[in-house]
This record gives C-alpha cells, structure tokens and sequence, in this order.
C-alpha cells in the first residue's frame, strides 16, 4: 500500500521563485526523508527530518512536518533551472516494519 | 557520492531470457534493497536484504528473485524475461542506525522485448 500521497504531481514556476511540495503519510514514522530523481537516474537524498523535529534547513531547502497530520513539506527558495528534477518524499516506518516508503513524487519544472 | 553501482545501465533482451541485475556497494552497508520504477511513477520495494544470507520479498510481488552471498553484492535475476518486466530497476544500501538515509545506485532500464 502507498504510504506517501504528495501534491502537486507537477509544478512549473519561473527560475528565482520559491516552489513548495506537500507529503502526507498514513502510519507512525520514525523519520521523514525527502530525495530528488533526475529524469532516468537513481534518487539521491536531499534532507531527513526526524519524528520529534518539527523544522528543518538545510542551503535553500526547508523542511517542515506535522506528526499530528501526518503531513510534510518541502521548500525550495529562489529556484534555479538545475533544481529541475522529481522529488520524493520517503517515510521511515517505526517499530519493526522499519523500510523507507516512498510517496508518488512531484514533478518540479524551473523554467529559465 | 554514493558508492553503490549498478550494471548494466541499459538492457535490450528477448522474451524468454534469464538476466542478472548487478548491485554492489563498498560502505559495507548490511540493508540492500530493490525497488522497481515505471517512468514518472512512485517506486515500489520488490526485494530486500538485512544483511548476509537474508532476503525478503517486499511490497510489490515480482518474479524475480535475489541473492545476498556477500555484504557488498546483491544481484537480482528473471529466470524469464517478459513485456511486462520493463521497468526501471533501482538498488540501495542504508547503514544499520536509527536515522539512515538510502544511498541509490544509478539504476537498470530493462527493456523486454
């Protein structure tokens, strides 16, 4: 079952504007994980944010979460074309089952 | 950078053929895993390894199989190939701690033919 819904599927903005991806998830986590995917290339992970953290920064991305609705955000500041790419958010089950889920991704296009 | 690869990049075959997916990784990491992706689509586990000698299937139910005879070496084979396996094949490692991210090796594009 898919544990990660994220909105927009796709996202188109100007280079220099800021682009905002949600994630929702159904179960507890230990953490949450965002990670970007160039068109046909493996995923390379971008930032982890932990169940008892509720904010995150790392160069321009932040990264929120709300435990109590089982969402996350991810904020890319002052978009370049190169940031062009889909992004994932992943969930780290807690307890036993501990596996990453990924969620359906986002589609961000930055036009130059 | 990631210290895991995978080959071959790109794979053209047959219906019918036996293939191999390689996947090694040199972090010493004992958690491997599969995931199989169609393009612009979420990925899917299909394998998973907890260290030497273990395997387990994932979410997704495959025909393929693994093995885990090494730490550093997890390939993935179909016994035989069809259409319906055409599929981007994806392999990552993670170390044994709490908070561990997932290191992605470029991946396998499969084509059956």
């Amino acid at each position: 079952s898919q544990q990660g819904e994220e909105d927009p599927q796709a996202l188109s903005i100007q280079e220099g504007e800021n682009a905002t991806m949600n994630c929702s998830y159904k179960t507890s986590i230990n953490n949450l994980q965002w990670y970007r995917q160039n068109s046909g290339r493996g995923l390379v992970h971008l930032i982890l944010i932990r169940s008892n953290e509720r904010e995150k920064h790392s160069g321009r991305l932040r990264v929120t979460l709300d435990t109590s609705k089982k969402s996350s955000s991810l904020l890319i500041t002052a978009s370049r074309a190169a940031d062009t790419a889909s992004y994932f958010c992943a969930t780290d089950g807690a307890g036993s089952a501990r596996q990453l889920t990924f969620g359906s991704g986002t589609q961000l296009t930055v036009l130059p | 950078e990631a210290d895991i690869y995978q080959t071959p990049r790109y794979l053209v075959i047959g219906t019918g053929k036996k293939i191999t997916l390689e996947c090694s990784q040199t972090m010493g990491h004992d958690k491997m895993y599969w995931y199989q992706q169609d393009p612009g689509m979420e990925l899917h586990l299909i394998h998973y390894s907890y260290g030497v000698n273990s395997t387990e299937k994932g979410d997704l139910s495959s025909e393929s199989t693994v093995s885990r005879i090494r730490t550093e070496h997890f390939p993935l084979t179909l016994e035989s190939a069809r259409p319906s396996h055409t599929s981007q094949y994806l392999c990552a490692s993670r170390g044994t701690g709490l908070n561990e991210k997932l290191f992605f090796g470029s991946g396998t594009q499969l084509s059956v033919l």
